[in-house]
This record gives structure tokens, sequence and C-alpha cells, in this order.
């Protein structure tokens, strides 16, 4: 069975930093791509950030291009997000997702239940 | 930046009726397009992928057509677990966008 574990969120205040995690079990994970997706309260999804099976290829949203950074270690079946200079609009639940390779034309196949992150004084 | 447009963004229905949701793209996508159910206080759940392709478990009531920058998600006769939010997504050379979403509610 597919899991997908985000931990690290938290009430953090604006300038400061974060790392998120996801633990990823059930699959072989080298194998596929990761993403993380978040949604504000109340709002919809957002792509934030990608990283290929072996990290050769890494996209960012335009939101968090420069502060957000996006790393996987394949050794630990981990994803990870660094998240520099929060602003209160990266408040958000933030889904670790699972690409689903070739055969599902890069779609998105899992999700983890999220981590919320909160950006307050 | 591609941008996915969703419409209505709402659609009031009652089970057993049809559903017909839209998703139109800035600049084509090809039939790289999928959809996501998303229930309150739940992760998204991928319904089609690669624009008409249902994903693994998804009833055959829900059905994708379009290419290029028109896209369609038909839920042929709604059943009361169908009522949802429902997002298209397209990725294009890295980067990913969602549409902002339809809401189904019932009537």
């Amino acid at each position: 069975e597919v899991q997908l574990v985000e931990s690290g969120g938290g009430l953090v205040q604006p300038g400061r930093s974060l790392r998120l995690s996801c633990a990823a079990s059930g699959f072989t994970f080298d194998d596929y791509a990761m993403h993380w997706v978040r949604q504000a309260p109340g709002k919809g999804l957002e792509w934030v950030s990608g990283i290929s099976w072996n990290s050769g290829s890494i996209g960012y949203a335009d939101s968090v291009k420069g502060r957000f950074t996006i790393s996987r270690d394949n050794a630990k079946n981990s994803l990870y997000l660094q998240m520099n200079s929060l602003r209160a609009e990266d408040t958000a639940l933030y889904y670790c997702a699972k690409e689903g390779g070739y055969s599902y034309a890069d779609a998105f196949d899992y999700w983890g239940q999220g981590t919320l992150v909160t950006v307050s004084s | 930046e591609i941008v996915l447009t969703q419409s209505p963004a709402t659609l009031s229905l009652s089970p057993g009726e049809r559903a017909t949701l839209s998703c139109r793209a800035s600049q084509s996508v090809s039939s790289y397009l999928a959809w996501y159910q998303q229930k309150p206080g739940q992760a998204p759940r991928l319904l089609i992928y690669d624009a008409s392709n249902r994903a693994t478990g998804i009833p055959a009531r829900f059905s994708g057509s379009g290419s290029g920058t028109d896209f369609t998600l038909t839920i042929s006769s709604l059943e009361p677990e169908d009522f949802a939010v429902y997002y298209c997504q397209q990725r294009s050379n890295w980067r990913y966008t969602f549409g902002q979403g339809t809401k189904l509610e019932i009537k």
C-alpha cells in the first residue's frame, strides 16, 4: 500500500524558515517524480514544486521561486521542502504527491494527508 | 505560465442527473490534462489522466474528453458521493497548474 506521510508543519513567524518532510513507502521511491502541492484555507490547489526521480529536473511555482528548495533522499525514501523567508500568504496545508509516471501521463496518483503551515506573528 | 479556467464555479444538480464540467487552457496542453476530486477534509483523488483515461478504481460514470485547450469532465448519472470539488491540472516543462475548481453541490 502506497503511503505518503508529511511532517514538519507548524506555526512560524513571517521571515522565518521551516522544513517539511514526506516519508514514502509502498512503492519504489526512486522510480518516480514527486511534488509539493498546497491549499490555503478555503481555497483551491496550488502546485508548489516538483522534482524528478534523480533530482535532475526541478520546477517551482513563481510564487515560491528563490525562497523554497525541494530535495529528495532516495536512500531514505524521503522528500523535503525547505521554506525560507516565509510570508503570511504561504499559510496552507502542504500535500506531498507522487507522480504516476509514464503510465499515468505524469498525473499525481497518490497524495498524503498534508501538514499545516501557519505563518503569523 | 499556462492558466486553466474552470466553469462553472458552482454546479447545482440532483442525484441521477448528468454533470458536465469544463476546463479551458490559455494555450495548448496537448492531452496532458488530469482531473481530481476533493471532498471536505480529504486529499485530492485522481479521476482522469491524459484527458480521457480513468484512473484505477474510478467508476465508469466518470469520463473525460478534449484536447488542445478545451476539456470536459462528465459524470453520467450523479451518485450522492459525487458531490465534491473538482480540479483540472496540466503539466508543461516542469510547470504544473491547477484550475480554480468547480464545486458540484446537491440541488
